[in-house]
C-alpha cells in the first residue's frame, strides 16, 4: 500500500497563476482533508470531504477550491495564486467509523508563490 | 483564539530519560485527543490517542494522560531515544464532524 500520496512535491508559481494539487489514497478511506502548515500557525484545515462528490469548507478556505470526483482522489485548486498562499500543503484521509479521528497524512507539497 | 495550546515550543532531553510534552485545551466539547509526530519534510504520523472517557492510554514507550478537570493532557515518552527527536502535535476532536483542532507543536530534541 502506498498510503497517501501527493503530487507534486514542490512547485514555484508566479502571482496570478493557477495550479492543482493532487492527493490520492489507497486505503478506501471515506474522509479526506487538505491542510496548510505555516511557521508559527500549526496545521489549518482548508477543505475536507466526507465522501465522493461532497466537499466542505474548513478554517481557511478562501482562495482555494476542491473536488472529489473519485473516492480515492481529492484535488486542491488555486485559481489565482497569491504570495500569501506560500505554504506547505498536506493531504490526509481517515475512516468514517473505524478510528475516525486518526488521520493518515501524505508527505506534503511545498508551494512558493512569487 | 487557540483552542488547543502547546505552550512549550521546544524541549531538550537526555537519551534514556523521560520526555513529557504538555497540551492544554479550552473547549469542553472535545471528546477525543491525539498526538502526532512529524519529522522534517514528512507528513505527520499518528502516535497515540485517548478518548475523553479514559484518563490514561499506553502504547509501548508512549503514554498519554488526560486530566479533564484541568483540560490538560500530556505525552510521556520513556525511555527517550534519539530517534524520537521530532515535532509533536497535540490535536483534539469533538462529536461526529471528524475535524481536528491542532496545537502549534513542540520540537523535541533527544540528545545522545
Amino acid at each position: 500500500n502506498a498510503g497517501v500520496t501527493q503530487t507534486p512535491k514542490f512547485r514555484v508559481l508566479k502571482t496570478g497563476q493557477s495550479m492543482t494539487l493532487l492527493c490520492a489514497q489507497d486505503m478506501n478511506h471515506e474522509y479526506m482533508y487538505w491542510y496548510r502548515q505555516d511557521p508559527g500557525m500549526g496545521l489549518r484545515l482548508i477543505h475536507y470531504s466526507v465522501g465522493e462528490g461532497t466537499t466542505a469548507k474548513g478554517e481557511v478556505p478562501d482562495g482555494y477550491n476542491v473536488s472529489r470526483l473519485k473516492k480515492q482522489n481529492f484535488l486542491l485548486g488555486l485559481e489565482s495564486a497569491a504570495p500569501s498562499q506560500t505554504s506547505v500543503y498536506f493531504c490526509a484521509s481517515s475512516y468514517f467509523d473505524r478510528k475516525p479521528y486518526e488521520q493518515y497524512f501524505g508527505p506534503g507539497t511545498r508551494l512558493t508563490v512569487t | 483564539d487557540q483552542q488547543v495550546k502547546q505552550n512549550s515550543p521546544s524541549l531538550s532531553v537526555q537519551e534514556g530519560r523521560i520526555s513529557i510534552l504538555n497540551c492544554d485545551y479550552t473547549n469542553s466539547m472535545f471528546d477525543y485527543f491525539l498526538w502526532y509526530k512529524k519529522y522534517p519534510a514528512e507528513g505527520p504520523t499518528f502516535l497515540i490517542s485517548i478518548s475523553s472517557i479514559k484518563d490514561k492510554n499506553e502504547d509501548g514507550r508512549f503514554t498519554v494522560f488526560l486530566n479533564k478537570s484541568a483540560k490538560h493532557l500530556s505525552l510521556h515518552i520513556v525511555p527517550s531515544q534519539p530517534g524520537d527527536s521530532a515535532v509533536y502535535f497535540c490535536a483534539a476532536g469533538a462529536g461526529n464532524n471528524r475535524k481536528l483542532i491542532w496545537g502549534l507543536g513542540t520540537s523535541l530534541a533527544v540528545n545522545p
